[in-house]
Parts: C-alpha cells; structure tokens; sequence
C-alpha cells in the first residue's frame, strides 16, 4: 500500500523561509509532486522530482532522498500570497504507476 | 482558453436525487482522472481513464459512473446521493497514461452539498 506523511499545519512570517516535508512508504517509486492549493481553487503543479538531489524553481526548491522515502518543498521570501495548502504525491512503480496518492496536504499560513 | 473545466461549479441536492457532473479538456491529453476530496482536504482518485477506456476504478461504490465519450470528456453521474458524498469533485487531465514525468491538471473543482 501507500502512506504519505506530511504535516497537518505550519506557519511562517513573510519575508522568510520555510520547509515544508513529506515521507512516503509506497510499492515502488517513480516519481515525487507537490501541488499548491489555495482555498476554493483546484491544485496546481509545482515540482516534480524523480532522482536524488534538489530541484530550484524560482522562490520553491524540492529535495528527494529515495533511500530515505523523503522530500521537502522550500518556499524562500515568503510572500502572503504562499498562504495555501501544499500536497506531496507520490506515483509508485509497476501495476498502478499510473495513478498519484496524495498526501493530506500541509496547510501554510503566512502572517505579517 | 480554459485547460481543464468543469460544469456546475457548485451543486446542492437532496438525498435520493441524482446528478451528474461534466469534465472537458482542451490540452489534447489521453488521460482523465476523477478525484475526491472530503472535508479533511484529503485528494482521493475514483478513477481513471485513457482514451475513453476505463483504468483505474478505486473502491467507489457503483452508485458512481463514469462515461467518457470521447477523449476530451469525462463526466461522472452518481445516482442515489447520500449525505457522505458531499465533497469537491475534481477533474483533471494528463499527457499519457504512464509517462514519468506527466503532470497531471485539475480542473476547478465541483462543490457537491447533499443535504
């Protein structure tokens, strides 16, 4: 089966850094998102990672250590518009590497 | 240019009644994909499809039926709402079936109230 931990809340000032993680038990793995969600809107994509190591994008940054089932997203000057909630999801191998489970999600406030 | 839509934003039913909920996709993807998510905000797959053939159909009670007429459409009808199915249904769409590196894009979203 699949388990993807991530925590339930996090709060963080404007203007610094924050880390979001994310740990998965999954059957097989091929492949590591995350997904930012403001309130009432549909996910959208943010990262994508696959082999070991960090992945920038601007203000956001995904690391992946496959050996450890790990991941964060960083979130660098914080902006209030980051106020959102944040989902790892994980695409296993083999039967089923088709599909995405997603984690709970983290919700982040970002206060003044 | 609306990637991934969806139709009716928001729907509120009695229990008993049936409804539908219709999904189109304007990128050219092969892969649609059903999604629920509860109050607790947890993302669930109900299922999935590519090139209108039905692949992944996760432990949904057949209450729950997926038709997809062709590859840009995937609408879901539930029959015999009950109040646990209120949620936001999303749609969303991917390039192919299995490419690693598909990204997957959601649709707005349906808000379902059962009362």
């Amino acid at each position: 089966g699949q388990n993807i931990d991530q925590p339930t809340e996090m709060t963080a000032t404007e203007g610094a850094i924050v880390q979001i993680n994310c740990t998965y038990q999954t059957s097989g793995f091929n492949g590591l998102f995350w997904y930012q969600q403001h309130a009432g809107e549909a996910p959208t994509f943010l990262s994508y990672n696959v082999l070991d190591g960090l992945e920038e994008k601007g203000r956001f940054s995904s690391f992946l250590s496959r050996s450890k089932g790990y991941s964060y997203l960083l979130l660098k000057e914080l902006q209030m518009k980051d106020s959102a909630s944040y989902l790892c999801a994980v695409r296993p191998s083999g039967a089923g590497s088709y599909q995405l489970t997603f984690g709970k999600g983290t919700k982040l406030s970002v206060i003044p | 240019d609306t990637a991934v839509s969806q139709t009716p934003k928001y729907l509120v039913t009695q229990m008993g009644n049936d409804k539908s909920i219709k999904c189109e996709q304007n990128l050219g993807h092969d892969t649609m994909y059903w999604y629920k998510q509860d109050s607790k905000k947890f993302l669930k797959i109900m299922f999935s499809y590519n090139n209108k053939e039905l692949i992944i159909n996760e432990t949904v009670p057949n209450r729950f039926s997926p038709k997809s007429p062709d590859k840009a459409h995937l609408n879901l009808h539930i029959n015999s709402l009950e109040l646990g199915d209120s949620a936001v249904y999303f749609c969303a769409s991917s390039p192919t079936l299995a490419g690693p590196t598909d990204t997957q894009y959601f649709g707005p979203g349906t808000r379902l109230t059962v009362l």
